[in-house]
């Protein structure tokens, strides 16, 4: 089991560039979930989905757009990249909805010029 | 939502148990208490949840209140690898996914 992977591990974009972060889960997890992670800040929540083909805003949707085509992949892109979108990108994955636990990818730290 | 308040650093002598405090004194009778926490440059990593009983596995112990108001996280024997900021999270359920809602956390430091 190779739990919740992330793609790519790090990107440096300039602004205006686009660009795709890939979550894959190998737990069979309904619910899948990103999250930012600011210097000095906890995790804030942009976009989640509780099934296939199914998602939701979170806390911080603005600029970014996410799709669950498949239930093992979910997929956050950012169409016009921006400099306050730097920061580190977790994706997570829990059971279902009585699910009490998350499991974390490693992150992807993007940086845009 | 239920807000938890923690203190912003602990150090902690290796061996010894790291008791890490929470407050919760808005939290809601059906939310749960829930600790992670994050190793440098990590993703976060559960550790343990409760709703009003002591709770207790391989990793760590949880102490809830009676009035569910505070809760302490208790690491009996840390060592230096469970340096790390620890996050105290009471679960947001709107009925679709359970939203977590990060705070600071408590960044503990173990020491030798």
């Amino acid at each position: 089991n190779a739990g919740v992977t992330q793609t790519p591990k790090f990107r440096v974009l300039k602004t205006g560039q686009s660009m795709t972060l890939l979550c894959a889960q190998d737990m069979n997890h309904e619910y899948m979930y990103w999250y930012r992670q600011d210097p000095g800040m906890g995790l804030r929540l942009i976009h989640y989905s509780v099934g296939e083909g199914t998602t939701a805003k979170g806390e911080v949707p603005d600029g970014y757009n996410v799709s669950r085509l498949k239930k093992q992949n979910f997929l956050l892109g950012l169409e016009s990249a921006a400099p306050s979108q730097t920061s580190v990108y977790f994706c997570a994955s829990s059971l279902g909805q009585f699910s009490e636990t998350q499991y974390f990818g490693p992150g992807t730290r993007l940086l845009v010029l | 939502d239920a807000k938890t308040t923690q203190p912003p650093s602990m150090d902690c002598a290796e061996g010894r148990a790291a008791n890490l405090p929470c407050n919760h004194s808005t939290i809601s009778g059906n939310e749960y208490v829930y600790w992670y926490r994050q190793i440098h440059s990590q993703g976060p990593q559960y550790i343990i949840h409760g709703l009003k009983n002591n709770e207790t596995n391989e990793m760590a112990s949880l102490i809830i209140t009676e009035d569910r108001k505070s809760s302490t996280l208790i690491l009996p024997h840390a060592t230096l690898r469970d340096t790390a900021v620890y996050y105290c999270i009471v679960r947001v359920d709107t009925g679709g996914g359970n939203k977590l809602t990060f705070g600071t956390g408590t960044q503990l430091k173990v020491e030798l």
